[in-house]
């Protein structure tokens, strides 16, 4: 299997259960946050996004919440199922040099117990 | 759907030579990106191209370079490869937007 997943923060969930990924950025600035999902063996698919101006978004079982004050996004994953297992990497944009530039956190796996 | 493939998923070389990385996308689009992505250490930006035949480094390029001769295609060189740069490659594009779109990765060992 793919190695990128070693030595990441891990959240074991039972199926069925909801599940809430953390993650803190660090510039103030940062205009839009994406939220991506990392199967193994694969690259990284978008899930969520949501700019600044907002402080939550829901999709299609997920939801985003922003927090600008303490610089705080969080991935919230309703009724978890197995095939949501994968590592989720938040990503930040911010304006470098007069071009769009993502950061992204180190990630996070997701293990999902039946 | 917007398509970014890899010329390779897996590719094992040997210390010193020289390594292409090909990267294509099929949606016009105008950005393209090629990041390292290591344990533990998220993705590292090495370089991208927002233009034909524009480069900018990212925040990783030594021992990297880059070529980008036609809209779609995106190169990513490892002139003399060394150990250290064993990893997965990511290639990635984007359209006007901050969204970026990703390739299925290379993994590249070097020996």
């Amino acid at each position: 299997g793919e190695s990128v997943g070693l030595h990441l923060p891990t959240l074991s969930v039972q199926e069925g259960d909801n599940s809430i990924i953390n993650c803190a950025y660090s510039n103030s600035a940062s205009d839009y946050f994406i939220w991506y999902k990392q199967e193994s063996g694969k690259g990284p698919q978008f899930i969520i996004d949501i700019r600044s101006n907002m402080d939550k978004r829901q999709g299609q079982r997920v939801t985003v919440l922003l927090n600008k004050t303490v610089k705080h996004l969080s991935l919230q994953i309703a009724a978890t199922q197995p095939g949501d297992s994968a590592v989720y990497f938040c990503a930040e944009n911010i304006i470098s040099g007069g071009y769009n530039k993502l950061i992204f956190g180190a990630g996070t796996r997701l293990a999902v117990h039946p | 759907d917007v398509k970014v493939t890899q010329s390779s998923r897996y590719l094992v070389k040997r210390t010193g030579e020289k390594v292409f990385l090909e990267c294509v996308q099929d949606m016009d689009h105008e950005n393209m990106f090629w990041y390292r992505q290591d344990p533990g250490l998220g993705l590292r930006l090495i370089y991208f191209s927002y233009d034909v035949k524009m480069k900018e480094k990212g925040d990783i390029p030594e021992g990297y370079s880059v070529s980008r001769e036609k809209k779609e295609r995106f190169s990513l060189i490892l002139e003399s490869a060394s150990t250290n740069q064993t990893s997965m490659y990511l290639c990635a594009s984007r359209p006007q937007g901050p969204e970026q779109y990703f390739g299925p990765g290379t993994r590249l060992t070097v020996t």
